[in-house]
């Protein structure tokens, strides 16, 4: 069955500095998005991505996040300089499109910013 | 955006029926009724979903009366594996809506 993939798995970096986190969204699907929970806390919407664009964005993403689809495969989201509050878990998922609206998440990132 | 409000944690033993009620009372007409898994530090997963009546997978089952200002997620004969966070999500199912999550349902099931 074809799955949502993190990379990495685990990212420990210092305040201010720039992290990447990396996803490979499931092939053929369309749409993309990022999500983070602080731990004990709920999952929280960040952005979704269609079309070579952001579709929507919520209050959280401000201008130190970015994101990308650099290439056919991969989806990207860059923090420009890390706060202790972005310490979290982040989720990649991706969905097929007008038909195929199920959102499929990967397995995450667990941000520790110090 | 309808609010949902379900319990915050339920205990249940193996080969138990779970069933989480979810309320939603101010559900619009065109929102679906999602249900989301969340294993520890794992992403959300797709349970079911229903917009009214019953609606059965191979996981679980899903209730809406007709009203539909309420949902039950029922799961038949759990195991420990079914332990789990469960959220109920009430929205617009269409390409690319964010999923709104709320604190879900924590599910310990004992042996």
């Amino acid at each position: 069955e074809p799955e949502v993939t993190q990379t990495p798995s685990h990212q420990v970096t210092q305040m201010g500095q720039e992290v990447i986190l990396r996803c490979v969204p499931i092939s053929n699907h369309l749409y993309f998005y990022w999500y983070r929970q602080i731990l004990g806390q709920k999952v929280e919407f960040l952005v979704s991505f269609y079309n070579n664009e952001i579709s929507e964005k919520s209050e959280i993403f401000d201008d130190q996040f970015s994101v990308e689809r650099p290439d056919g495969s991969n989806f990207t989201l860059k923090i420009r300089s890390t706060k202790l509050e972005d310490s979290a878990m982040y989720f990649c998922a991706s969905s097929a499109g007008t038909g195929g609206e199920t959102q499929y998440f990967g397995p995450g990132t667990r941000l520790l910013v110090l | 955006l309808a609010k949902t409000t379900q319990p915050i944690s339920m205990d249940s033993y193996e080969g138990q029926e779970v069933n989480i009620t979810c309320s939603h009372n101010n559900i619009a007409t065109n929102d679906y009724i999602t249900w989301y898994q969340q294993f520890p530090s794992q992403g959300p997963r797709f349970i079911i979903q229903g917009y009214k009546t019953k609606v059965t997978n191979e996981v679980a089952s899903l209730f809406i009366p007709a009203d539909r200002k309420s949902s039950t997620l029922s799961l038949p004969r759990v195991s420990l594996s079914d332990t789990a966070v469960y959220y109920c999500l009430v929205g617009v199912w269409a390409a690319g809506n964010k999923l709104t999550f709320g604190g879900g349902t924590r599910v310990l099931v004992k042996p």
